[in-house]
């Protein structure tokens, strides 16, 4: 059975800082990753899609790259604001079209 | 710009009623989704919809049933609700080719009293 797992589970950083988020997966037999934003109360927001023959994505200040073989994946903020604060999501997508999320790594940028 | 769209946004509703929660997409992706998600915790698959006539129940356990009679449109319905029930429902769609990844809704905040 997939397993996603996403650290740290928080992260405070000041505003302007670099940052990264972890994702791990356990069965590399994915067909893409995708990361997600979440604020409080809301649907999620798509960021990035990785295929699993892609290495990296990037979109504005955000890079998301995936080793399949080693199971990891990495989203990079750069220059954080505090408009980035918000719960980011990591999900795989693998066989029968089925995604599986972490539980997501909440981060607030302090202006 | 939102191209599936989930109403209500709120609903808070009395133990017994039926309700329905309603999910379109304009994408015309095949397949469909619907997660439970309580606050600050992970999300639950409950159903899914590979396509017209095409109904399956997901990871979470769920009272609730669904149907697919159009491409656009995926209703999640509850014959009874429950205060057990409470929680934020989001419906998501993909495309059949894996190529957009999935898209989500503004999700549906159900609150039974």
């Amino acid at each position: 059975k997939q397993e996603v797992t996403q650290i740290p589970a928080a992260l405070s950083v000041p505003e302007g800082e670099n940052l990264v988020l972890n994702c791990s997966f356990t069965d590399s037999a994915i067909y893409n990753l995708q990361w997600f934003r979440q604020d409080p109360g809301k649907g999620l927001t798509s960021l990035l899609l990785i295929q699993s023959s892609q290495r990296e994505q990037t979109s504005g200040r955000l890079n998301a790259s995936l080793d399949k073989s080693s199971g990891r994946s990495t989203l990079y903020i750069a220059a954080s604001q505090p408009g980035d604060s918000a719960t980011y999501l990591c999900a795989v997508e693998t066989s029968g079209s089925r995604l599986t999320f972490g539980e997501g790594t909440q981060l607030t940028v302090n202006p | 710009e939102a191209d599936i769209y989930q109403t209500p946004r709120y609903l808070v509703i009395g133990t017994g009623k039926k309700i329905t929660l309603e999910c379109s997409q304009t994408m015309g992706h095949d397949k469909m989704y619907w997660y439970q998600q309580d606050p600050g915790m992970e999300l639950h698959l409950i159903h899914y919809s590979y396509g017209v006539n095409s109904t399956e129940k997901g990871d979470l356990s769920s009272e609730s049933t669904v149907s697919r009679i159009r491409t656009e449109h995926f209703p999640l319905t509850l014959e009874s609700a429950r205060p057990s029930h409470t929680s934020q429902y989001l419906c998501a769609s993909s495309d059949a080719g894996r190529y957009y990844g999935y898209t989500f809704g503004s999700g549906t905040r159900l609150t039974v009293v």
